[in-house]
């Protein structure tokens, strides 16, 4: 199984500022035959489900803010909260669709300063 | 605007079986893969397997093998999600999940809002 680990586990940022969140896998998630890393990023706010935020490692959901962005390739990943709202505050998880199992990381809970 | 309406909670005892539905509005059913993600109290996502209308194949975690059955009826747009042998680490919200693709190796766009089983005696 691909194994997930983001870090930090929590981070508190303060309103306006940058936050970075990074998913490391346990093996390569970039499919050489068409050059996509199978990454996505999800945002989940206490009592709803997982909302999609980027997949394919950097490509924005329709909808999403433009203050989210995901980059990395291989097995480094990185989600940027360019300038945090209050409406930002969630758990966020990295996933991989590269193989089966999925995985998931374990979560990064984000909070205002 | 694809959604994804599960059943209500349920409470089980040790040992029974739980079955779960998703019932799909909006889409193209049969081209996606339905996807079942557990989330245990205060814990993280875990991905236990899914279907595909569209080839009648299933695909499942490992860990879940034996005790797992995922189900799909085009008839109704319905993904069942069939968990037997219940333990009280079962107890979790499971969410349905979908993938706008009949490729397994896709992520998931669309959520439902979750199901509530608790296994408890």
């Amino acid at each position: 199984d691909i194994v997930m680990i983001q870090s930090p586990d929590s981070l508190a940022v303060s309103l306006g500022e940058r936050a970075t969140i990074d998913c490391k896998s346990s093996q390569s998630v970039l499919y050489s035959s068409n050059n996509k890393n199978y990454l996505a990023w999800y945002q989940q706010k206490p009592g709803q489900p997982p909302q999609l935020l980027i997949y394919w490692a950097s490509t924005r959901e329709s909808g999403v803010p433009d203050r989210f962005s995901g980059s990395g390739s291989g097995t480094d990943f990185t989600l940027t909260i360019s300038s945090l709202q209050a409406e930002d505050v969630a758990v966020y998880y990295c996933h991989q669709y590269y193989s089966s199992p999925q995985t998931f990381g374990q979560g990064t809970r984000v909070e205002i300063k | 605007q694809v959604q994804l309406v599960q059943s209500g909670a349920e409470v089980k005892k040790p040992g029974s079986s739980v079955k779960v539905s998703c019932k799909a509005s909006g889409g193209t059913f049969r081209r996606n893969i339905f996807y079942w993600v557990r989330q245990a109290p205060g814990q993280g996502l875990e991905w236990m397997g899914g279907s595909s209308p569209l080839f009648g194949t299933v695909n499942y975690a490992q860990k879940f093998q034996g005790r797992l059955t995922i189900t799909a009826d085009t008839s109704t747009s319905t993904t069942y999600m069939e968990l037997s042998s219940l333990r009280s680490e079962d107890t979790a919200v499971y969410f349905c999940a979908r993938v706008d693709s009949s490729a397994w190796d896709y992520y998931m766009d669309v959520w439902g809002k979750g199901t509530t089983v608790t296994v408890s005696s």
